[in-house]
């Protein structure tokens, strides 16, 4: 079965950091992007950002709202995307979803297929 | 506020058709794939089409995606109560900003 399970989230004061995994299984992780995608309470949804598979140089991307405070990396041996988040806002209070992101760039251009698998999310709350 | 815009709630009956809009601009919608998501309450959003019009497996054809220009629209037929959940577009916007883009939400209450 394809399967993402979060895990790492928590009560966190403002100013601290912390990271979240997502443990992938059922598939190749290595061959995939994987992006991260975080709910508000009450709000809609808000990608947070995205790493490439090695098949795409594993670069990443980010939304304006986190760059410079998080980064994605991954463990493809393990099968586990991360995402570090620093210097934490009350703003960041989230569901955090990890998703499987299927895409395919050639000649510059990024083609999205949409994000195909979610784990069930895990809640970080910044509060003092 | 979304760079996707869509309208933040519908209603229609059961086994009606209902539709739910999605508006963006040449740099994401007008230039790529636009996807749709499902979120029953309490879960995780699913999946229900990608690239503009296609169905993964598993998801009935009463759910179809259309897309022309910057706009993309999401149906929905043969309403059921369990139709009931909120609605997301998403598609990558090529801007200086790179990157996923997500409309609003659109919540559809089957009546």
């Amino acid at each position: 079965e394809v399967q993402l399970v979060e895990s790492g989230g928590g009560l966190v004061q403002p100013g601290r950091s912390l990271r979240l995994s997502c443990t992938a299984s059922g598939f190749t992780f290595g061959d995939y992007g994987m992006s991260w995608v975080r709910q508000a309470p009450g709000k809609g949804l808000e990608w947070v950002g995205f790493i490439r598979s090695k098949a795409y140089g594993g670069t990443r991307e980010y939304a304006a709202s986190v760059k410079g405070r998080f980064t994605i990396f991954r463990d493809d041996s393990e099968s586990i995307a991360y995402l570090q988040m620093h210097s934490l806002r009350t703003e960041d209070t989230a569901v955090y979803y990890c998703t499987r992101d299927l895409f395919i760039e050639a000649a510059g251009f990024h083609y999205d297929y949409g994000m195909d698998v979610w784990g069930q999310g895990t809640t970080v709350t910044v509060s003092s | 506020q979304s760079v996707l815009t869509q309208p933040p709630s519908v209603s229609a009956a059961p086994g009606q058709k209902v539709t739910i809009s999605c508006s963006g601009s040449s740099s994401n919608i007008g230039n790529n794939y636009v996807s749709w998501y499902q979120q029953l309450p309490g879960t995780a959003p699913r999946l229900l089409i990608y690239e503009n019009n296609k169905r993964p497996s598993g998801i009935p054809d009463r759910f179809s995606g259309s897309k022309s220009g910057t706009s993309a629209t999401l149906g929905i037929t043969g309403l059921q109560t369990g139709d009931e959940a909120d609605y997301y577009c998403g598609t990558w916007d090529s801007s200086l900003s790179a990157g996923v883009v997500f409309g609003g939400g659109t919540k559809l209450t089957v009546l």
